[in-house]
């Protein structure tokens, strides 16, 4: 089992355009989660998908969008970068979506902004 | 608004010594917390969880303790080694959905 896959590992935008990034589990986990990580900071959540078909907001989703493809996909897409997206983004997914399920996380994209 | 926060950016213990990392939280109603490791260039790596109504949990070589007292938990690592060099994290799982807010982090660095 690979886990948690999230591609590209690294991506340099200029300002206003678009990109997708992509996340994919083996677990047959039923929740997934974007979150971004500044630097000396940790992770804040952008959105997650509770179950396949579901989606909502985490604490800071403004200037993104998610899709759950099915069980095994979710992505979040940048539409039109800003430099304040500079950052490095980690997908997760945990077996259901109650309080006390271990997240288990990708290795993370790293993303920049000019 | 309601954060969890750590005391110390950077630990420096020597191999072989117990490392032990803080962690205050100010949201009272918490009742879920979790350790997460992060190596450099990887995501975050589970290490070890506990419940509100525990003061104490211990895994392999780690322990956790909370004192909802004074709302502060901390992480125990016995007999730290150098591939314990890592960024850790506590989380405080918030809401009736598993979201979870973080920490900023403390850096522990294992020297020879």
């Amino acid at each position: 089992n690979a886990g948690v896959t999230q591609t590209p590992k690294f991506q340099v935008l200029k300002t206003g355009q678009s990109m997708t990034l992509q996340c994919a589990q083996d677990m047959n986990h039923n929740s997934m989660y974007w979150y971004r990580q500044d630097p000396g900071m940790g992770l804040r959540l952008i959105y997650y998908s509770a179950s396949e078909g579901t989606t909502d907001k985490g604490e800071v989703p403004n200037g993104y969008n998610v899709s759950r493809l099915n069980k095994r996909e979710f992505s979040l897409r940048l539409e039109s970068a800003a430099p304040s997206q500079t950052s490095v983004y980690f997908c997760a997914s945990s077996e259901t979506s109650g309080r006390g399920n271990e997240q288990f996380f990708g290795p993370g994209t790293r993303l920049t902004v000019l | 608004g309601e954060s969890v926060g750590l005391h110390l950016p950077t630990l420096s213990v020597q191999e072989g010594d117990n490392s032990i990392i803080n962690c205050a939280y100010s949201n009272s109603a918490s009742d879920y917390f979790i350790w997460y490791k992060q190596e450099s260039g990887k995501g975050p790596q589970f290490i070890i969880d506990i419940r509100s109504n525990m003061d104490k949990r211990q895994g392999q070589r780690v322990t956790v303790l909370l004192n909802k007292t004074v709302k502060h938990l901390s992480l125990q690592i016995a007999a730290t080694q150098p591939g314990d060099s890592a960024v850790y994290f506590c989380a405080e799982n918030t809401g009736t959905a598993s979201k979870l807010t973080f920490g900023t982090g403390t850096r522990l660095q294992v020297t020879l």
